[in-house]
Formats: C-alpha cells, structure tokens, sequence
C-alpha cells in the first residue's frame, strides 16, 4: 500500500538555524499539508498546498515558514530561523482530492531546536 | 467557530471491559470524522472514519463510532479493551469546504490488568 514517507525521522538544531523537513506524499495525490505536534499537546495544522500555491494557512504558519513542491515528487517545509517553541513533531500529509477524501499521513519528523 | 472537543483526557479502565471516548464538534452543514490512535512516540494511525452513510462505522482492531448529527457527537467505542490498546485517541474533524483537519485535545486512554 503507497504512503507517505518523510525524512529525516529526527532533527537537532541550533537556535536561529535554518532546517527542511522533507516530504514524499503519494504519488497520484494532488494536495499537500503540514501539521505539527508539540510534545504532550494534539496536533495542530499549519498549511495545505496545490496545484503550487498555498490553499490555506494557520496562524501559526508565519513569515518564517515556507513549503514548496521543488519536484514532482518531494514537498519541502523550511523554518527560516528555528526557535525553541518550534521543536515538534511534524507530520506531512496527502489526499487525492479536498473534499472527502482522507488524509494520509506521515510518521513524522521531530524536530529539536536547542 | 470551528471546533472538537475531546472532553475526557485520560480514561482508565481495567482490561476486558468496554470503553467510551467521546467526541464533539461544532456545528456545521458538512463534515467529515476521523479517528487516531497514537501510540507513545510514533505517527497517527486511521482507526476509522466517517465519510458519508450509514452512521455506524467499524473500524481497525474492533473500534466502532457513531455519528449523531443531531448530538454534534462522533464518539469512540470498544466492547472488550486489550492492554494494547493503551495509547492517545485523538478525534478529527474534517469542515466541507476547509482544507485542513481539526484535532481534538486527545484523549489517553489506559488499560489497566
């Protein structure tokens, strides 16, 4: 069964770095989002993406975050200068279409900023 | 405002018994309903959903929920537990015309010997 796959399973950086979580949805999908956990609280979304535009945004997604679709595979989120509140789990997700089709989701990325 | 609310944070019970993890949501024309479990630092896993149908819906390792549209309710049930079911729930809901999910706060859920 195709999922999702993201990489790298866990991230440590430095305060004020610069980091790229990747992401592989599946392949025929066509909606891309990002998602975040902060440890011990639920998860929360931070934007969707098609068609290589951003669909919709929390308020959380700020200037500081960024995704991109650089190829016809891989989804990209970049924090342009981490923060100690960033550090989360990060999951990428897919769906073929908006309406009711499910999300598939990823195993996730931690990410500690230190 | 859109919303879930998971009221239960953590409901324990003893091995074999049935359980319950409640689930509400605000209002709307359309949704859609979803179920997580997570286990201790790993990804979300579909427990099952509700997409559109019969207002029952069964699920992966005998979870079942009901959608009760007039209750605003999409509630979590299990009629035996296993020690391995041991894990955060986490409820999702899906606004017809919206992008993202909506999660709830959680709900662990722990079963005890």
């Amino acid at each position: 069964e195709p999922e999702v796959t993201q990489t790298p399973s866990h991230q440590v950086t430095q305060m004020g770095q610069e980091v790229i979580l990747r992401c592989v949805p599946i392949s025929n999908h066509l909606y891309f989002y990002w998602y975040r956990q902060i440890l011990g609280q639920k998860v929360e979304f931070l934007v969707s993406f098609y068609n290589n535009e951003i669909s919709e945004k929390s308020e959380i997604f700020d200037d500081q975050f960024s995704v991109e679709r650089p190829d016809g595979s891989n989804f990209t989120l970049k924090i342009r200068s981490t923060k100690l509140e960033d550090s989360a789990m990060y999951f990428c997700a897919s769906s073929v279409g908006q309406g009711a089709g499910e999300q598939y989701f990823g195993p996730g990325t931690r990410l500690t900023v230190t | 405002a859109q919303s879930v609310t998971q009221l239960d944070s953590q409901v324990p019970v003893f091995e074999e018994a049935p359980v319950e993890l409640r689930c509400n949501y605000s209002s709307s024309v359309s949704v859609y309903l979803f179920w997580y479990v997570q286990y201790p630092n790993q990804g979300l896993q579909l427990l099952l959903k509700y997409l559109s149908g019969s207002t029952l819906v069964k699920g992966i390792n005998g979870f079942e929920a009901e959608f009760n549209k007039s209750q605003t309710s999409f509630h979590l049930r299990k009629p035996s537990v296993h020690i391995s079911d041991t894990a955060e729930y986490f409820c999702a809901v899906h606004y017809s015309g919206t992008y993202k999910y909506i999660f709830g706060t959680g709900t662990r859920l722990k079963v005890l010997a």
